[in-house]
């Protein structure tokens, strides 16, 4: 089991509009830890889509975005694209554990 | 940029010691006050942080894991080390390494490590 809490699977139809939440606890995400999300395609490296919460490296579309709120953090896809189709994660840093936690993953399904 | 790429057996037996180096290339791994960190994916699951190195040689692992880890450094190849002693079956994993301090900002191909007879 994940630190970080992720709906296993979202699905949306091109165009659409999907969102992808990430919930923690007070020891990591609700401490101020700011969160991390990446793109997975299968046999590739994670690629970051945002890092500081919200922020975009260079490249990435400004179709993906995100936000955090107390223990919680979301990301959020507009315009969906074939492309998207890809597994998505968070991680953030937890004091306790003393190192990097992670979501459990969610699969994107473009309909 | 800076590339990272993992290398070791695929296959280990039950008992037995997991070895896996992260060669780093495209930079120095002792510039930036980079976390050079060890991270695992068991089929189906979540990503799991096993434990980290700094270049000074300072460490910290997953709790979960720490009486069996073991990661070490060699500035002068450019590398740093998992050594996972006592494995299990339910060891098996895709491993990755990984660079960064609060974030990933480098993440290896990741390779997977079966352990079994």
């Amino acid at each position: 089991q994940s630190v970080l809490t992720q709906p296993p699977s979202v699905s949306g139809a091109p165009g659409q509009t999907v969102t992808i939440s990430c919930t923690g606890s007070s020891s990591n995400i609700g401490t101020g830890y700011d969160v991390h999300w990446y793109q997975h395609l299968p046999g590739a490296a994670p690629k970051m889509l945002l890092y500081g919460n919200t922020n975009r490296p260079s490249g990435v579309p400004d179709r993906f975005s995100g936000s955090k709120s107390g223990t919680s953090a979301s990301l959020a896809i507009t315009g969906l694209q074939a492309e998207d189709e890809a597994d998505y994660f968070c991680q953030s840093y937890d004091a306790r554990l003393g190192g990097w936690v992670f979501g459990g993953g969610t699969k994107l399904t473009v309909l | 940029q800076v590339q990272l790429q993992e290398s070791g057996p695929g296959l280990v037996k039950p008992s037995q010691t997991l070895s896996l180096t992260c060669t780093v290339s495209g930079g120095s791994i002792l510039s930036g006050s980079y976390y050079w960190t060890w991270i695992r994916q068991p089929a189906g699951k979540g990503l799991e942080w096993i434990g980290r190195i700094d270049t000074s040689g300072s460490t910290e692992y997953n709790p979960s894991l720490m009486s069996r880890v073991t990661i070490s450094v060699d500035t002068s190849k450019n590398q740093f080390s998992l050594n996972l002693n006592s494995v299990t079956a339910a060891d098996t994993a895709v491993y990755y390494c990984a660079g960064g301090r609060w974030r990933v900002d480098y993440w290896g191909q990741g390779t997977l490590v079966t352990v079994s007879t």
